[in-house]
């Protein structure tokens, strides 16, 4: 089936510094992926929608100049957190529909990264 | 937007069948997902609900009124391995919606 991959698993970084997480579809091309973002014991929130050959839409709240979203190719898109800071200490996970953004089609997730900033 | 609702935490016995149910009221609807996730890790898809009825999948069934906006995931036969998160998502359009997750623990 269907597999999106997502790295690092695990990260930890000082405050100030900037932090990529890559996220990609191993056997399908996605034109859309999402990221999320989850607090320990809370629900997945939705940071951006990354599209292929244009700019991320970003969730209300959601600092663009902060989170820089990249969808470089069909297969990789990448989500920079920039001048970390202990609160940004989160699971991101990335997520992309196989077969586009039909609604029929299902959603693969990434496996998550761990992402600490000390 | 959406409303989601599902219970938050349910103890069931190993062998045991467990109904989790979900209600939700939407302003567009194109399918419900059911997801699986252990802590500190990603969801994992377990269903997709699109036309009402039920869905089985092995161990796990999926049913869907859209009429009610009403939705519950069955599972059987339940393992220690089912302990778990269990999350009700809606999906309008291509952006989805999460519940809050029902926290399943099975015990022996």
């Amino acid at each position: 089936g269907a597999v999106v991959s997502q790295h690092p698993s695990r990260v930890i970084c000082k405050s100030g510094t900037s932090v990529k997480i890559e996220c990609r579809s191993l056997d399908f091309q996605a034109t859309t992926m999402f990221w999320y973002r989850q607090f320990p014991k809370q629900s997945l929130m939705l940071m951006a929608t990354s599209n292929e050959g244009s700019k991320a839409t970003y969730e209300q709240g959601v600092e663009k100049d902060k989170f820089l979203i990249n969808h470089a190719s069909l297969t990789l898109s990448t989500l920079t957190v920039t001048s970390a800071h202990p609160e940004d200490s989160s699971f991101y996970i990335c997520s992309a529909p196989e077969g586009g953004q039909s609604a029929g089609n299902t959603i693969y997730f990434g496996e998550g990264s761990w992402l600490t900033v000390v | 937007g959406q409303n989601i609702d599902q219970p938050t935490e349910m103890t069931a016995t190993e062998g045991a069948i467990v109904q989790i149910n979900c209600t939700y009221q939407t302003s567009g609807f194109n399918g419900l997902f059911w997801y699986q996730q252990h802590a500190g890790e990603a969801p994992t898809f377990l269903s997709y609900n699109v036309l009402d009825g039920l869905e089985e999948k092995g161990r796990f069934s999926s049913f869907l009124s859209r009429s009610k906006g009403y939705s519950y995931l069955l599972l059987k036969e339940l393992q220690m391995k089912d302990s778990a998160s269990y999350l009700c998502v809606l999906i309008n359009d291509y952006k989805l919606s999460f519940g809050a997750g029902t926290t399943v623990t099975v015990r022996a």
